[in-house]
């Protein structure tokens, strides 16, 4: 089993809203991932958690915010984000961080998010 | 600075036209090289992965292989369900960790 799931599948939110989109996985994975994807575009890393600890930011506006409540949880609270912000975020989680040679990383569906 | 370059950047073929896509790289430090196809609004899903050149992988209609300055996706009498965009990505490190840079993709058609 490689499922990663994410909630919600679907969020539209205004400009002075707070949300968050939460991130699971059951394989035993220690290493997670946000992404963003625009539009006719690649996927775009945003986050990367290894063993539960912040180990890459890439340069990310602080509206966005990420958490590791745990191994197998992963959250991204939203705050004050702008309509630009629109796009497909995406999770994945892979076994391990630096050093792994299989260190595959598996995506979860996506969470659409609309910023009006 | 590292690059991952895809084409072309649209294919179209008709069901049964065997073709290839490329994925040219310019990295320092590869760990590996991964296919992932992804469908319109869903997640990238895992293909293959090659880590050395003149590795090969097969997987039903499809082949990865992977030189030590590219990576080709041949697609062998493809059908209308192998439409999709078929993403290539690097694994370099960073920091203390490691990170997916991606292509652009290929859009694939498949035509009955």
């Amino acid at each position: 089993d490689t499922e990663v799931t994410q909630t919600p599948k679907h969020l539209v939110m205004g400009m002075t809203n707070k949300k968050s989109l939460k991130c699971e996985q059951h394989m035993g994975h220690r290493a997670m991932y946000w992404y963003k994807q625009k539009a006719k575009k690649p996927p775009e890393l945003m986050f990367v958690y290894s063993y539960e600890k912040l180990s890459i930011n890439e340069s990310v506006p602080s509206r966005f915010s990420p958490e590791c409540p745990n191994s197998s949880l992963l959250n991204l609270h939203l705050h004050a984000l702008q309509p630009e912000d629109s796009a497909l975020y995406l999770c994945a989680s892979s076994q391990g961080s630096a050093g792994w040679a299989k260190n595959i990383q598996y995506f979860g569906a996506g969470t659409r998010l609309s910023v009006l | 600075e590292d690059q991952v370059t895809q084409s072309p950047e649209a294919l179209r073929l008709q069901e049964g036209e065997s073709s290839s896509l490329n994925c040219s790289y310019t990295v320092s430090g590869l760990r590996g090289l991964f296919w992932y196809r992804q469908d319109p609004g869903k997640g990238p899903e895992f293909l293959f992965t090659l880590y050395s050149a003149g590795e090969e992988k097969e997987k039903e209609r499809l082949k990865a292989t992977l030189t030590k300055k590219e990576s080709f996706l041949h697609i062998t009498a493809p059908k209308p369900e192998d439409s999709a965009t078929y993403l290539c990505a690097v694994l370099i490190p960073q920091g203390g960790s490691e990170k997916l840079v991606f292509g652009k993709g290929t859009k694939l058609t498949v035509n009955p």
